[in-house]
């Protein structure tokens, strides 16, 4: 079974440019959480998403990040414009139905903000 | 409110038992989880535990689970030089959905 793909793994960028992260998450799984990690910090949830509708952005900043699962399967996180505290790993996971099931992590796209 | 909060360093030798701690403050966990993080990967679930059960074993892993004191504890025995890693401490809430909240994360160095 293939695991959750992420793409970049690194990205470097100037603040105020933008950038976008691509996730594929195990193929049957409805459920997909994009996570940030600071350096020294546990994973925080940004968005999670059931299918291609959102369960919960409580922790995404509208202002600068966007996210989109559009069919239902892959899914793209934006950051328009980056500030240096955007710094960290996002990572991708899945879940197959997002509710006590496990969660299946990528192996992060880390971001360096300038 | 959530918090999950463990402990930043362990430092054991090699064939030594580890023991990572965490205290978690929401009630109402469903599941705890162990979670494994090596350089440059994502986090990979070790092991669970329902908040109804005290204690699970699986292989070289005990977990404890006191729900009294919400204290969580991972022990490794037989600590190999391959078990160096950051190991994360999850509780899952239900606020409607339910929600992993992570701690900080220990970084456990094993010393051949």
């Amino acid at each position: 079974e293939a695991g959750v793909a992420q793409s970049p793994r690194y990205k470097i960028i100037e603040k105020r440019q933008s950038v976008a992260f691509w996730c594929n998450p195990i193929s049957g799984h409805a459920t997909l959480y994009w996570y940030q990690q600071i350096l020294g910090q546990g994973p925080k949830l940004l968005i999670q998403f059931q299918n291609n509708g959102v369960v919960d952005d409580s922790q995404l900043p509208k202002d600068r990040f966007s996210a989109e699962r559009l069919k239902g399967v892959d899914s793209t996180l934006k950051i328009q414009p980056a500030k240096l505290e955007d710094s960290a790993v996002y990572l991708c996971a899945s879940s197959f139905d997002g509710t006590l099931d496990t969660q299946y992590f990528g192996p992060g796209t880390r971001l360096t903000v300038l | 409110g959530e918090d999950v909060e463990q402990s930043l360093f362990l430092s054991v030798r090699e064939g030594d038992s580890s023991v990572i701690n965490c205290t978690y403050t929401d009630s109402s966990s469903t599941y705890l989880y162990w979670y494994k993080q090596e350089p440059g990967a994502g986090l990979q679930l070790l092991t669970y535990i329902f908040s109804n059960m005290d204690m699970k074993q699986d292989q070289r892993l005990t977990v404890l689970l006191n729900k009294k004191d919400k204290h969580l504890s991972l022990r490794i025995a037989d600590t190999q030089t391959g078990d160096s890693a950051i190991y994360f401490c999850a509780e899952v809430v239900n606020t409607g959905g339910f929600k992993t909240i992570f701690g900080a994360g220990t970084r456990l160095f094993v010393k051949a």
